[in-house]
């Protein structure tokens, strides 16, 4: 069975600070990646998604993430984050052999200090 | 329309009581899934649907819970003799196809509250 780890609950920052946001996954076989971005009393968003090729996917609003195989890792990262990042962060998996269910992380919350 | 519709946003149950909640997925989507969330944690999967055909409805948590999309665009998620346990958001999300790959796009949920 799928599952993701989210390492963090809750992070905190200042404003300009480097984020980076770890994510774990466990699945034997070949997985699609995705980050999701819930802003509060907002919808779902997806701010990136990796299938194939090039590991380090870049998404929306300066984020981006790398794929690591042999981590069994997809973490989330940004240089320099703004008051506006201020929001919980979903990491998911779904296997590519049953490209149905996506298995979501319990998700990081984000709070951003200006 | 633009994007996923969830109806009610908010439903307040007694115990015990039937509730019905309703996804519009977005116009020509073919997948239709629906995830409950509770109150600090990440979405769990509960079905899935490629247009009428519910392919998978592993993640329902009883028999008390049960989904149809008969005419392949809109889903009712229905839970009969609700709980308290049953408290959560219940969030409906479409994608264009099944294959992999393919974004899902979600709706702003219904937050039920049974007491």
């Amino acid at each position: 069975a799928q599952s993701v780890s989210q390492h963090n609950h809750h992070v905190i920052l200042s404003e300009a600070a480097s984020l980076e946001l770890g994510c774990n996954y466990s699945y034997g076989g070949t997985v699609n990646l995705f980050w999701y971005v819930q802003y509060p009393g907002q919808h779902l968003q997806l701010l990136l998604k990796y299938f194939s090729g090039d590991p380090l996917v870049k998404g929306i609003k300066g984020f981006e993430a790398e794929f690591i195989k042999s981590k069994f890792s997809f973490n989330l990262r940004k240089p320099s984050v703004q008051w506006s990042d201020t929001a919980e962060y979903f990491c998911a998996v779904n296997a590519r052999s049953s490209a149905s269910k996506i298995i979501f992380g319990s998700g990081t919350r984000l709070s951003i200090r200006p | 329309g633009a994007g996923v519709s969830q109806s009610p946003r908010y439903k307040v149950a007694k115990r015990g009581q039937d509730v019905a909640l309703r996804c519009d997925p977005i116009s020509g989507h073919v997948s239709l899934f629906w995830y409950q969330q509770a109150l600090g944690q990440g979405p769990e999967f509960l079905t899935y649907f490629q247009n009428e055909a519910q392919l998978d409805k592993s993640g329902l948590p009883s028999d008390r819970f049960f989904a149809e999309r008969p005419e392949g665009s809109v889903s009712t998620l229905k839970i009969q003799r609700t709980q308290q346990e049953d408290s959560a958001v219940y969030l409906c999300a479409s994608s264009a196809s099944g294959r992999e790959g393919t974004e899902a796009f979600f709706g702003q949920g219904t937050r039920l509250t049974v007491v």
